[in-house]
């Protein structure tokens, strides 16, 4: 049974151009999270979404960040017009249920942006 | 404002010396803390969840315990490959999300 795969694990973009992150979650879970992990700092909430729906997008940047978890296919973070404080580490992970299960972790993609 | 603060940031431990992590939170109506370790440039892996304070569970040297205001990560007899960082975080009130606080970085020296 694969774990929470993301892609890609390393991303470098230049600033003014788009970053999309992708995010399959473990077989069974219909319910994903998207967190960013700054360095030095502790892991930030961004989206919880289910299948074709936002469920909470308290964390996320009012401008230049979507997410999307369509009915076929992985779950879409996506970034536009990078700047360089948007250089992270970003983590998917997925439940099973609703929020108050544990949480599995993908591998995170690392955004460089130059 | 929901809050979890970790303690220390950083502790470097010998081989075989047992020591406790310290997780204090601030949240209305804990509905679970989680404990979470981090090797560096990998996410972060589940180990536990706990609901209600006088709760504790065990994996391998690892024990994780509650009370109404923190929790406590103990690491008996710890081994070299326990080094990583502990991460605490905490599902309360009406939010869907985790709330984290910054870990700490063990190192377990042979």
């Amino acid at each position: 049974n694969a774990g929470v795969m993301q892609n890609p694990r390393h991303l470098v973009r230049r600033r003014g151009q788009e970053a999309r992150l992708r995010c399959s979650p473990m077989k069974g879970h219909s319910h994903v999270y998207w967190y960013r992990q700054l360095p030095e700092e502790g892991l930030k909430f961004m989206v919880y979404l289910q299948k074709e729906n936002i469920i909470d997008e308290s964390g996320m940047p009012k401008e230049r960040f979507s997410a999307e978890f369509p009915k076929e296919g992985p779950s879409i973070l996506r970034i536009q017009q990078v700047v360089r404080g948007d250089s992270a580490a970003y983590f998917c992970a997925s439940s099973p249920q609703g929020a108050l299960n544990e949480q599995f972790f993908g591998p995170g993609t690392r955004l460089t942006v130059l | 404002e929901d809050q979890v603060t970790q303690s220390p940031e950083a502790l470097r431990l010998q081989e075989g010396e047992s020591s406790s992590l310290n997780c204090s939170y601030t949240v209305s109506g804990l509905r679970g803390l989680f404990w979470y370790r981090q090797d560096p440039g990998k996410g972060p892996e589940f180990l536990f969840t706990l609901y209600s304070a006088g709760e504790e569970k065990e994996k391998e040297r690892l024990k994780a315990t509650l009370t109404k205001k923190e929790s406590f990560l103990h690491i008996t007899a710890p081994k070299p490959e326990d080094s990583a960082t502990y991460l605490c975080a905490v599902h309360g009130g009406a939010t869907n999300k985790l709330i984290f606080g910054t870990g700490t970085l063990l190192a377990v020296q042979p």
